[in-house]
């Protein structure tokens, strides 16, 4: 399967601090990446769709300006996560679109304090 | 709306002690059911993805099956190293790529 590298693993930073997460796909041309939130105990929750070149597509009630995504290369997607505050504190999941499947990196948990 | 629903919530088994978990699901249209494995603290494993009613997929001690309402992941004969959150999620024709997860199901086997 495909091999996706996440970058962070966890991050601590301060109320009105920004955090970069990078999601790079190792094995694999992905034009096509999705960034998920997961709360503790809770299911993954799709936030935004990232297309390679284009803009990325958001969630109804993700806040575009607050969860920046670049997706400039096949394989590499940035999720910037602006003026973080403790309720952004979450684990947050990209994955990779392979034909039939997804697969996902680590995760990085982020801590707003 | 797409919906998936995964029971039980939690599972204490045996090691040895060989059991099922449910996923029920409603999608427009269904394009893939996907079973995926979560340890604490990292990304889901991907274990199965099934297409139809009828079909089946094994892989160790787990099988998937899979109807036009649920889908079952049985475990057989499980181990310690077994112990993990289980996901369910389906695909559905319309939504390219996007997966909507169930809760899961955490899975705890003791020996």
């Amino acid at each position: 399967g495909a091999v996706v590298s996440q970058h962070p693993s966890w991050v601590i930073c301060k109320s009105g601090t920004s955090v970069k997460i990078e999601c790079r796909s190792l094995d694999f041309q992905a034009t096509t990446m999705f960034w998920y939130r997961q709360f503790p105990k809770q299911s993954l929750m799709l936030m935004a769709t990232s297309n390679e070149g284009s803009k990325a597509t958001y969630e109804q009630g993700v806040e575009k300006d607050k969860f920046l995504i670049n997706h400039a290369s096949l394989t590499l997607s940035t999720l910037t996560v602006t003026s973080a505050h403790p309720e952004d504190s979450s684990f947050y999941i990209c994955s990779v679109a392979h034909p039939g499947k997804l697969f996902f990196g680590s995760g990085t948990q982020l801590s707003v304090l | 709306e797409d919906q998936v629903t995964q029971s039980p919530e939690a599972l204490r088994l045996q090691e040895g002690e060989s059991s099922s978990l449910n996923c029920s699901y409603t999608v427009s249209g269904l394009r893939g059911l996907f079973w995926y494995r979560q340890d604490p603290g990292k990304g889901p494993e991907f274990l199965f993805t099934l297409y139809s009613a009828g079909e089946e997929k094994e892989k160790e001690r787990l099988k998937a099956t899979l109807t036009k309402k649920e889908s079952f992941l049985h475990i057989t004969a499980p181990k310690p190293e077994d112990s993990a959150t289980y996901l369910c999620a389906v695909q559905a024709l319309e939504n390219t790529d996007k997966l909507i997860f169930g809760t899961g199901t955490r899975l705890q086997v003791f020996p």
